[in-house]
């Protein structure tokens, strides 16, 4: 079965340093790689996926994130962090030969210190 | 707008009710979901309907039942709530499988 894992509880950064949240996956088959911001007593919102072409994915809110796969990971990455990405930052994997099933990551805590 | 909608937003019961909660989607998904947050955040899949089939059923126990008139809505239905089901509950729809999940904003369910 498809997992991923994030292995930081939290990640404090000041503001404008670059902000990097790390995730690593594991499935069977080609994988297909979410990450989803979640801001306080609010639904998830899609910040950007992986399918297939260039490794390096630009999405929402100037986030970008690079798959790797001989690490098998696919870190979030924003050059310079604002306070307003103080959130909670779930990775999600789906196995491409398989059912639509997401599985999240535990989710990690951005803090960003103005 | 085009979103997925959940109802109620906040659901405060006692041990041993019934309740549902309401999930409806516009954006013409065929796959429809329920996720369960817990109170570290963790999220699990409980169940996903695509066009009326119930398709994955993670271990859920069987107070749990989801209800699908048609396929813009997925309806939780709880039996017999207990202390342990106090969590935020997310409805999500996906189209195919090279999107990800559009979710609704939560509901927030607490047994006392």
């Amino acid at each position: 079965a498809q997992s991923v894992a994030q292995p930081e509880d939290q990640v404090n950064v000041a503001e404008g340093n670059p902000l990097t949240v790390k995730c690593t996956y594991s499935v069977s088959g080609n994988p297909y790689l979410f990450w989803y911001v979640q801001y306080p007593n609010r639904g998830l919102q899609f910040l950007l996926k992986y399918i297939t072409g260039d490794n390096l994915v630009k999405g929402s809110y100037g986030f970008e994130a690079e798959f790797n796969k001989s690490q098998t990971s696919f870190h979030l990455k924003k050059p310079s962090a604002l306070v307003s990405d103080s959130a909670l930052y779930f990775c999600a994997v789906r196995d491409g030969g398989g059912n639509n099933r997401l599985a999240f990551g535990k989710g990690n805590q951005v803090v960003v210190i103005p | 707008d085009t979103a997925v909608s959940q109802t109620p937003k906040y659901l405060v019961t006692q041990m041993g009710n019934d309740k549902s909660i309401k999930c409806e989607q516009n954006l013409g998904h065929d796959t429809m979901y329920w996720y369960k947050q817990d109170s570290k955040k963790f999220l699990k899949i409980m169940f996903s309907y695509n066009n009326k089939e119930l398709i994955i059923n993670e271990t859920v126990p069987n107070r749990f039942s989801p209800k699908s008139p048609d396929k813009a809505h997925l309806n939780l239905h709880i039996n017999s709530l207990e202390l342990g089901d106090s969590a935020v509950y997310f409805c999500a729809s996906s189209q195919g499988s090279l999107i990800g999940y559009t979710f609704g904003s939560g509901t927030r369910l607490t047994v006392v």
